[in-house]
């Protein structure tokens, strides 16, 4: 069975630095990709970050420059570097992963607010 | 990148049919996915690829697509449907992903 249990949450202040971890049961993170997909309060999905097997990275514009990510292979794992983290970036953090297109298994998520 | 449209709310009333629909550029190359999210929960799969349930999900939720719409239809809406319910695909360049704004659907 595949599972997502994101770690790593919490209070930061603005432009402040956060490094948020995935890690998945059921499946290799060399084998498929790991997506990041955050939500604000009360607001829609938004598309993060992604990491795909062959480790190529891809970031939406909200936050190029300011996060990174990265893979633990022997650890099965992935990370979210943020920094320079801003208000706007308050949000719930889903590890997401699937096949192609398909975003097909979801984490429980992980809190990230900033505030002063 | 590209956008995807989604109406903010759709009401239905109980047993009734319901379609729910996203459109932009992205869906004449990809098939969008769908996902329900319930209050306080993260969001779940329900349609992915031309019309296609994950197991658990129920027959009366069925996708569809033609050129840059695609459209989620729910028959006989039952209460435990009522969700937000949000389209995704890839964007033109297919690297990232774009999802649409959401729709609020309320079983009445």
């Amino acid at each position: 069975e595949v599972q997502l249990v994101e770690s790593g949450g919490g209070l930061v202040q603005p432009g402040g630095s956060l490094t948020i971890s995935c890690v998945p049961s059921g499946f290799s993170v060399t084998t498929n990709y790991i997506s990041w997909v955050r939500q604000a309060p009360g607001k829609g999905l938004e598309w993060v970050s992604v990491i795909y097997s062959g480790g190529s990275t891809y970031f939406a514009d909200s936050v190029k420059g300011r996060f990174t990510i990265s893979r633990h292979d022997s650890q099965n794992m992935v990370e979210l570097h943020m920094s320079g983290l801003r208000v706007e970036d308050t949000a719930v953090y889903y590890c997401v992963t699937g096949v192609g297109v398909t975003m097909s298994y979801w984490g429980q998520g992980t809190v990230v607010a900033v505030s002063s | 990148s590209s956008e995807l449209t989604q109406d903010p709310a759709v009401s239905v009333a109980l047993g009734q049919t319901v379609k729910i629909t996203c459109q932009g550029d992205s869906l004449r190359s990809y098939y969008a996915s769908w996902y329900q999210q319930k209050p306080g929960q993260a969001p779940v799969l329900v349609i992915f690829g031309k019309d296609n349930r994950p197991s658990g999900i129920p027959d009366r939720i069925s996708g569809s697509a033609s050129g840059d719409t695609a459209s989620l239809t729910i028959a006989g809406a039952q209460a435990e449907d009522e969700a937000d319910y949000y389209c995704n695909s890839r964007d033109t360049s297919g690297n990232y992903w774009v999802f649409g704004g959401g729709t609020k659907l309320t079983v009445l």
